[in-house]
């Protein structure tokens, strides 16, 4: 079965906060592809990341951090230094290679205050 | 770069009406796009795959016939929702996969559309 669970509901932070999103995924295949979006509340999805199988290695971007452990089959997002702008809610979200679509999890509501 | 368009934002509209939803690629082809529904603080729900030239793929449970669905070229899909009735409010959303980005089948990002939130009275 393909399947993605974003465990936590809802997080509430205050601005300047470290926070981590928890992503796990279940699949059979062994190439597949990760990826991450984020929701603020205009409604848009905003792509944040993508990461491969076969890529393991952890990715830092600004603020932003994700890390892959195939072993327990997790993709966490970390958001360093969070801020109010980072409030959203954000989906972690599976591809195979077939069938051709993106399996989302039920998402996180972040909400950072000030 | 990668920006889907989707017109319009918001619709409110009586019941009985049909209603089009306009996804538009703008700076890329996209030979394929999706269309999502979300209902509010849920997840997205792939309703179909749309291919360019070719009849869209439609997932379990969603009915082609109220659902309308054209692909007619590499930079615009529309959706068209006959007939809407109140359970068919919801906030509607595409996305369009840019086929030039990335390497290997699936690894590209899909983009998405800001979303049409459609209100049926």
């Amino acid at each position: 079965a393909q399947k993605v669970t974003q465990a936590q509901t809802e997080i509430s932070v205050v601005e300047k906060e470290d926070v981590t999103l928890d992503c796990v995924y279940e699949t059979r295949d062994t190439t597949y592809y990760l990826f991450w979006y984020k929701q603020p509340p205009s409604g848009e999805l905003v792509f944040l990341i993508r990461r491969n199988s076969f890529d393991e290695q952890n990715e830092i971007s600004g603020r932003y951090s994700w890390n892959f452990q195939k072993s327990t089959s997790s993709f966490n997002f970390t958001i360093t230094a969070s801020q109010v702008v980072d409030s959203a809610v954000y989906f972690c979200a599976l591809k195979n290679p077939l069938p051709d679509k993106l399996i989302f999890g039920t998402g996180t509501r972040l909400q950072v205050f000030p | 770069g990668a920006v889907v368009s989707q017109h319009p934002s918001r619709v409110i509209c009586k019941s009985g009406t049909s209603v089009k939803i306009e996804c538009r690629s703008l700076d890329f082809q996209a030979t394929t796009m999706f269309w999502y529904r979300q209902f509010p603080k849920q997840s997205l729900m792939l309703m179909a795959t749309s291919n360019e030239g070719s009849k869209a793929t439609y997932e379990q449970g969603v009915e082609k016939d109220k659902f309308l669905i054209n692909h007619a070229s590499l930079t615009l899909s529309t959706l068209t929702v006959t007939s809407a009735h109140p359970e068919d409010s919801s906030f509607y959303i595409c996305s369009a996969r840019d086929m030039k980005q990335g390497a290997g089948f699936g690894n590209q990002p899909q983009h998405f559309g800001d979303g049409t939130r459609l209100s049926i009275l």
